[in-house]
């Protein structure tokens, strides 16, 4: 079974400074590891995706995230935050090899970022 | 592209009702899947349904049902509703033929509260 963990509920951050958005994840098998995004009384946006090759992904929006096998982490960075990125942010993992092609995503708990004007 | 829509947006029932949830996948797409957002909870897995079969289930009793139809919409039933089912609903499709392509779109929920 696959599981997540955002240990960060919340995380206050002042505006232009950086943030790190820690998550890790179990699983038995390989995974792609997704970052949505989710606004207040919206549905979820993926913020970036990671499913082979280089650990490193990026967002359009200046959002980072590095895979880490070792350490089963994909945390999510940016170097300098805007008011614009407040928001509630999921970390998500998926089994690529599973049965009958798309996999249901496994969702972790949420980190509420609030960033300070 | 209208992307992933779902509706009603809000909807408040009764304890006991029925309720029937729509959603219309992203063109292009034919797997709808179901997930329920309790409120300060991260998204949790429903059902998944392809080619108009249920193919994957998660830790949901049976009161929740699906269905998927030939145009690849899709409908989330819940009966004998409880308060605990009050979360927002939310609706992501993907498709079996881009298999690289493992994005999920979601759309933007339907709020159910339950009275």
């Amino acid at each position: 079974a696959q599981s997540v963990t955002q240990l960060d509920s919340q995380v206050p951050v002042f505006e232009e400074a950086p943030v790190e958005l820690r998550c890790n994840y179990s699983s038995s098998v390989s995974v792609y590891l997704f970052w949505y995004v989710q606004y207040p009384n919206q549905g979820l946006q993926l913020l970036l995706k990671y499913l082979s090759g280089s650990t490193l992904v990026e967002s359009i929006n200046g959002f980072e995230a590095e895979f880490n096998k070792s350490q089963t982490s994909f945390h999510l960075r940016k170097p300098s935050v805007h008011i614009s990125d407040t928001a509630e942010y999921f970390c998500a993992v998926s089994d690529p090899l599973g049965s009958g092609g798309y996999q249901k995503v496994t969702f972790g708990t949420g980190t509420k970022l609030q960033v300070i004007p | 592209d209208a992307g992933v829509t779902q509706s009603p947006t809000h909807l408040i029932k009764t304890r006991g009702q029925q309720v029937t949830l729509r959603c219309s996948p992203k063109s292009g797409h034919d797997t709808v899947s179901w997930y329920q957002q309790a409120l300060g909870q991260g998204p949790q897995f429903i059902f998944q349904y392809y080619e108009e079969e249920e193919r994957q289930r998660g830790n949901f009793p049976d009161r929740f049902s699906g269905h998927q139809f030939p145009n690849y919409s899709s409908e989330l039933n819940v009966n004998a509703l409880l308060l605990g089912d009050s979360a927002l609903y939310l609706c992501a499709s993907s498709s079996q033929v881009e298999r690289r392509n493992t994005e999920a779109f979601f759309g933007q929920g339907t709020r159910l509260t339950v009275v």
